[in-house]
This record gives C-alpha cells, structure tokens and sequence, in this order.
C-alpha cells in the first residue's frame, strides 16, 4: 500500500496565527483528501483534491500531484480549528491510506 | 436531516464474545467503509463494499466480518478471533469509490 507522511506531527499556535500542514505519499495518488477531527472523534472532509488548489474560507490545499505531496493552509486560526488533520490518498479508486496526523491546538 | 448513523456509542466486548456495530446511511451512496483507528494512529480500512451483496477485504479484515443486504446498511461483526478489538470504529460512505468520503460519529470498542 502507500505510505503517506504527515508534517508537522503536532503544532500549537496562537489564536490568529497562519501554519502548513504537509503530505507526502510514497506512491503516486490519484485522489486525495483531507479530513478534520474534532476532540469527539468526528471527522469532517475538508477537500477532496486530487490535483492543484482548492479553497474554503480560511482553509485552503494544494496538491501536486507529480511531486507526490499536498499542503494544507489555515490563515487566521480560531481555537475551533483546534484538532487532528488527515490526509487519504489513493490510487485504485477502492482503498484510501491515512498519514497518522497533525494535532493542531490553538490557544487563544 | 441526511447523514450516517453509527450505533452503539460505546461497547463492550466479553472475551469469547461477538459482537456488531451497526452502520446505517440516508445518503443513497453506494460504497460504505468500515475503518479501525487506534490511539495516536490515522485509520486503517478493514473492509469495503462498492454494491449491494458485494464487498472486498481491506489491509485488517482478519477477526472481522460484515454483510450489505441493503444499500443503507453495512454492519461490521467483531469476532472472538479478532484478539485486540479495543479501538473506535469509523464508518463512512462516498457516491462511488472515488469519491469524497463521509464519516458517522463512530463506535467506541472495549474489551471487558
């Protein structure tokens, strides 16, 4: 299967601080995602991003798909923000391997 | 209110025991998941299924069971040969196998 990295493994910032969150794979991936779970263990998708950027908010991600890797960005970060992100990434259209996650907190 | 259901929200597992975690959608998707995650870890498949009356073995299958006699449910048997059961499961359905995924609330498992 592929290995997927995630980077940094924990991260705490100030309320209103910007932070990226990094994903490289082992393998190319034709279909990527990222997920937030919150302190209850509730995973919410926040882009479904196989290639280029995409943005929601204060959230955005870029995929490069050539180099293997996807970035997560949150600018003005709010203590609601404040959880675990995944990145899932696939290549047979049947199974997506998780990276072990970034913990985020954010203080304010 | 459409959405994935998951019960129960906590459960206990005697030893010897199986036990089954109930998955339900409302979403008309035809693909659903069953992953296991662990303490600190990300999640890790253990089965799928793309239609009804057919699903596929992921990376952890082993110990664990499950059917989909019907579109909206997909339920997952943890069996007594699974030896360290203890994990939150997380159930998830998408439109089709390439698609965005959504997840239900989760199943909190524990061995007594």
């Amino acid at each position: 299967g592929i290995q997927v990295e995630q980077s940094p493994p924990d991260l705490i910032l100030q309320e209103g601080a910007n932070s990226t969150l990094r994903c490289n794979f082992s393998d190319s991936v034709n279909n990527l995602q990222w997920f937030h779970q919150n302190p209850w263990g509730q995973l919410i998708n926040l882009f479904y991003i196989p290639s280029g950027t995409k943005q929601n908010g204060r959230l955005s991600a870029t995929t490069v798909a050539t180099e293997r890797y996807s970035l997560l960005y949150i600018s003005s970060s709010q203590t609601t923000d404040s959880g675990v992100y995944f990145c899932a990434g696939s290549n047979t259209g049947n199974q997506f391997y998780f990276g072990t996650g970034t913990s985020l907190t954010v203080i304010p | 209110d459409g959405g994935i259901t998951q019960s129960p929200k906590y459960l206990f597992r005697k030893e010897g025991q199986n036990v089954t975690l109930s998955c339900e959608q409302n979403l008309n998707h035809d693909a659903m998941y069953w992953y296991r995650q662990d303490p600190g870890q990300g999640l890790r498949l253990i089965y799928y299924s793309q239609i009804v009356n057919d699903f596929q073995k992921g990376d952890i299958a082993e110990g664990y069971s499950v059917s989909r006699e019907k579109k909206e449910s997909f339920p997952l048997t943890v069996t007594s040969a699974q030896k360290n059961p203890t994990a939150f499961y997380l159930c998830a359905s998408s439109e089709s196998g390439m698609a965005t995924q959504y997840f239900g609330p989760g199943t909190r498992l524990l061995v007594l």
